[in-house]
């Protein structure tokens, strides 16, 4: 069966930081990896999607990777800022339903 | 401008009644979705729907039941039966790449949320 771990559940970091949050999974046969922000009482919102195929993606200041063989994905995510402050979820595709994490709660810092 | 709507955002019911929960998407997607969070913890699945007619138990769905008559519309009906029903219920959709769909395909989009209160 499919775990997902997420580590840290808590990170703080004052402003401008650069940081990686990590997710880790138990089945390296995934479709896919999608990164999501939750913001409190909120749904959740797609940060990036990375296909099994791929290595990473970017947007932004937002940088995912994929290392499927060791079962790792990173989110990167540079010159951090007080709008970041929320709770990021990775998830992975299995057959179209998708695995979550519990998530890390980031906060940085003015 | 597609999106995904629940409604309502804040719901509250005694406990023993049967209480549905609506989901609408106006993206062309197949795939629905139902999650529930728990305070602290990541979405757990629900029920799950791939196209129309047609729904799947996922991992929590005692207590929990589904209909998909119509692409848009994928409503949850929490019963009395699901022991614990106080939580923040969230809807998704995906696409598959299909002609008129939005959005990216694979992804998968959410709704708002509806949090649900039993007492």
């Amino acid at each position: 069966k499919q775990e997902v771990t997420q580590i840290p559940a808590a990170l703080s970091v004052p402003e401008g930081e650069n940081l990686v949050l990590n997710c880790s999974f138990t089945d390296s046969a995934i479709y896919n990896l999608q990164w999501f922000r939750q913001d409190p009482g909120k749904g959740l919102t797609s940060l990036l999607l990375i296909q099994s195929s791929q290595r990473e993606q970017t947007s932004g200041r937002l940088n995912a990777s994929l290392d499927k063989s060791s079962g790792r994905s990173t989110l990167y995510i540079a010159a951090s800022q007080p709008g970041d402050s929320a709770t990021y979820l990775c998830a992975v595709s299995d057959t179209g339903k998708l695995i979550f994490g519990q998530g890390t709660t980031l906060q940085v810092k003015p | 401008d597609g999106g995904i709507t629940q409604s309502p955002k804040y719901l509250f019911r005694k406990e023993g009644q049967n209480v549905t929960l609506s989901c609408e998407q106006n993206l062309n997607h197949d795939a629905m979705y139902w999650y529930r969070q728990d305070p602290g913890q990541g979405l757990r699945l629900i029920y799950y729907s791939q196209i129309v007619n047609d729904f799947q138990k996922g991992d929590i769905a005692e207590g929990y039941s589904v209909s998909r008559e119509k692409k848009e519309s994928f409503p949850l009906t929490v019963t009395s039966a699901q022991k614990n029903p106080t939580a923040f219920y969230l809807c998704a959709s995906t696409g598959t790449g299909g002609a008129k769909e939005i959005g990216r395909p694979y992804e998968q989009y959410f709704g708002p949320g509806t949090r649900l209160t039993v007492t």
